[in-house]
């Protein structure tokens, strides 16, 4: 059992690169949310999606897009990198919506730096 | 040996001693707690939660403490072990975020523990 995966493990993106960011779970989740990491602090939500089809806005959404079309798969969206995107971004699935009494799974994480 | 203080980044203990990660949160709204063990290189990894009706709550090895009056956590950790060596963050929740879907889960800054031989 795969759980959550995330590609690529680590990105160097130049300033007005876009790129996308890969996670996909096999635990047949609903939902399923991109966190990003900064160093030395805690996560902080980016986009959240409660099925194929949803989704929705975190606390930082602002530079990012994300698509639902797969019940396996959410895809983080970089269009315009800039240098406040360097991040270490994590993907979760919980098989309940949100984080109350249920376990969140986390991927190993993508370290992204943009230059 | 065991540490109290409040923000410490770093926690150093002798491997077998108890540990005790502190955990200060904001909001008085939040109702439900949740203590994660990151190991270097990987994402979070859930230990316990709590809810903001119980004072006390333990699992293995692990014990969480929840002082609702001064808005304070705490982790305990008994017989500290070197695969204990982590980045532990509380998490709190409260009000969902815009769409009323997601917890609004907010995490601390974290404590570093470090384990001595």
């Amino acid at each position: 059992n795969a759980g959550v995966t995330q590609t690529p493990k680590f990105r160097i993106l130049k300033i007005g690169q876009s790129m996308t960011l890969q996670c996909t779970q096999d635990m047949n989740h609903n939902y399923m949310y991109w966190y990003r990491q900064d160093p030395g602090m805690g996560l902080k939500l980016i986009y959240y999606s409660v099925g194929a089809g949803i989704t929705d806005k975190g606390e930082v959404p602002n530079g990012y897009n994300v698509s639902r079309s797969t019940t396996e798969d959410f895809p983080l969206r970089l269009e315009l990198a800039a240098p406040s995107q360097t991040s270490v971004y994590f993907c979760a699935s919980t098989h309940r919506l949100g984080h109350r009494g249920t376990e969140a799974f986390f991927g190993q994480g993508t370290r992204l730096t943009v230059v | 040996g065991e540490n109290v203080g409040l923000h410490l980044p770093t926690l150093s203990v002798q491997e077998g001693d108890n540990s005790i990660i502190n955990c200060a949160y904001s909001n008085s709204a939040s109702d439900y707690f949740i203590w994660y063990k990151q190991e270097s290189g990987k994402g979070p990894q859930f230990i316990i939660d709590i809810r903001s009706n119980m004072d006390k709550r333990q699992g293995q090895r692990v014990t969480v403490l929840l002082n609702k009056t001064v808005k304070h956590l705490s982790l305990q950790i008994a017989a500290t072990q070197p695969g204990d060596s982590a980045v532990y963050f509380c998490a709190e929740i409260s009000t969902p975020y815009s769409g009323g879907g997601a917890d609004g889960l907010t995490f601390g800054k974290g404590t570093h523990l470090i384990i001595q031989p």
